[in-house]
């Protein structure tokens, strides 16, 4: 079945720690995308990602890093710039209609 | 940029009730979809309406997408436990970027 995998699905986090959490799909999906969600709030849009080796800020960009290597991968790392990391993080990707898949999330704690 | 309302932002009702939440663009769009999140869980895609007027039903779940393509409302019928959870709509422009309203989160007891 396709579909998207995130990892872990809880993270904890150390004060000035970077962490990386891992995206990977399987849908052949040129774009992929990085959502945050805090308590009880909607989705904020951290970066995007249209096509490999390309992407691009989001709403809420500061504080995180992406790449974009491999059409299958979109891994989003945590830096300790991100003052404020503790969250719920959805990776999503799309058809090019623009219907979402989103993966299971990850948990993320600061400790 | 474009923004997404969404009202209300929470709804509680007794199970048999009916619900409505209402989506509004700042801008046309070319589509709106909506996406249920259980608690605990992650957005699961609902529908897809692109035609101007457009209305589509699911089971207990009617879509409404406005005659502008500015404005959209799901509502449902006879609410159920297990309607339990967060509704977000989104609307799409050109290309397959969506913009997320803050969605409604729906209660229901039983």
């Amino acid at each position: 079945d396709g579909g998207i995998t995130q990892s872990p699905k809880y993270l904890f986090r150390k004060e000035g720690q970077n962490v990386t959490l891992s995206c990977e799909q399987n849908l052949n999906h040129d774009a992929m995308y990085w959502y945050r969600q805090d308590p009880g709030q909607g989705l904020r849009l951290i970066y995007y990602s249209q096509i490999v080796n390309d992407f691009q800020k989001g709403d809420i960009a500061e504080g995180y890093s992406v790449s974009r290597e491999k059409k299958e991968s979109f891994p989003l790392t945590v830096t300790s710039a991100q003052k404020n990391p503790t969250a719920f993080y959805l990776c999503a990707s799309s058809t090019p209609l623009g219907r979402y898949t989103f993966g299971s999330g990850t948990r993320l704690t600061v400790v | 940029g474009q923004q997404v309302m969404q009202i209300p932002q929470y709804q509680h009702v007794q199970e048999g009730e009916d619900f409505t939440t209402y989506c509004n663009s700042s801008t046309t769009l070319s589509n709106i979809q909506w996406y249920k999140q259980r608690p605990g869980g992650h957005p699961v895609f609902l529908i897809q309406l692109v035609k101007s007027g457009e209305v589509k039903k699911q089971k207990r779940l009617t879509f409404q997408f406005g005659e502008a393509k500015k404005n959209s409302s799901l509502h449902i019928t006879a609410t159920q436990t297990t309607d339990v959870g967060t509704y977000f709509c989104a609307g799409g422009n050109a290309g397959n970027m969506l913009t997320f309203g803050g969605g409604t989160r729906l209660m229901v007891k039983p």
